[in-house]
């Protein structure tokens, strides 16, 4: 079954400290992918896409995402993370099905904490 | 700012009322879509409109109703709600629908049904 996995549901990191988290997909084509971030209480923001090209993309707010095509991931890193980034990540996947149509899948989401 | 506004920002609601939720974007977006979001539970797309005409509807009861009168505005009727209908409802809009479309959120409105 075609699906979005983000095998971690909550991580605690201290501030300063770099940031991984991490996404994989199983589609038979490589799809568009996504990152968005959700504070509490508000809607769903776009960090960063990749279509096609360069492997590594750079999204807002310093992060970037890379493209693992052989491992099938989409990693969303911050090589050094504020108190203003706790909120809930979620891993996102554009497909064209042969219906036509074209949902956005999502996974499930993993919940940062910042430690000071 | 996202330029998808949502009204109300929270709602409570018994079982019997009817209500409806409003989603305006400024973005000139021609795609809409109405998600669910509950605690615990993956993003659950529930109607998609690509300029005016519904192209999506996920198996979502009848008690939700959507309208799309204009490309920029979507309504979510609700009658008859079932308390497991309590969630946080997300539109989206697109400037077309496609796989590659990255899709822009109002801030949702959080349904309690009493």
């Amino acid at each position: 079954a075609q699906s979005v996995t983000q095998p971690d549901i909550h991580i605690t990191v201290s501030e300063g400290a770099s940031l991984e988290l991490r996404c994989n997909y199983s589609y038979g084509a490589t799809p568009y992918l996504f990152w968005y971030v959700q504070s509490p209480g508000q809607g769903l923001q776009l960090l960063l896409k990749y279509f096609s090209g360069d492997t590594l993309v750079q999204g807002i707010k310093g992060f970037e995402a890379e493209f693992k095509r052989s491992q099938s991931s989409f990693n969303l890193r911050k090589p050094s993370v504020h108190w203003s980034d706790a909120a809930e990540y979620f891993c996102a996947v554009g497909l064209t099905l042969n219906s036509g149509n074209t949902p956005l899948v999502f996974g499930k989401g993993t919940r940062l904490s910042v430690i000071a | 700012e996202t330029g998808v506004t949502q009204t109300p920002r929270h709602l409570v609601m018994g079982m019997t009322n009817k209500k409806s939720l409003k989603c305006e974007q400024h973005l000139g977006h021609n795609a809409m879509y109405w998600y669910k979001q509950s605690a615990k539970k993956p993003l659950e797309l529930m109607f998609v409109y690509n300029f005016k005409e519904q192209t999506e509807n996920n198996s979502v009861p009848s008690r939700f109703s959507p309208e799309c009168p204009n490309s920029s505005h979507l309504f979510l009727h609700l009658h008859t709600l079932q308390p497991e209908d309590s969630a946080l409802y997300l539109c989206a809009s697109s400037p077309l629908l496609g796989a590659n479309q990255p899709q822009h959120f109002g801030d949702g409105t959080r349904l309690s049904i009493l």
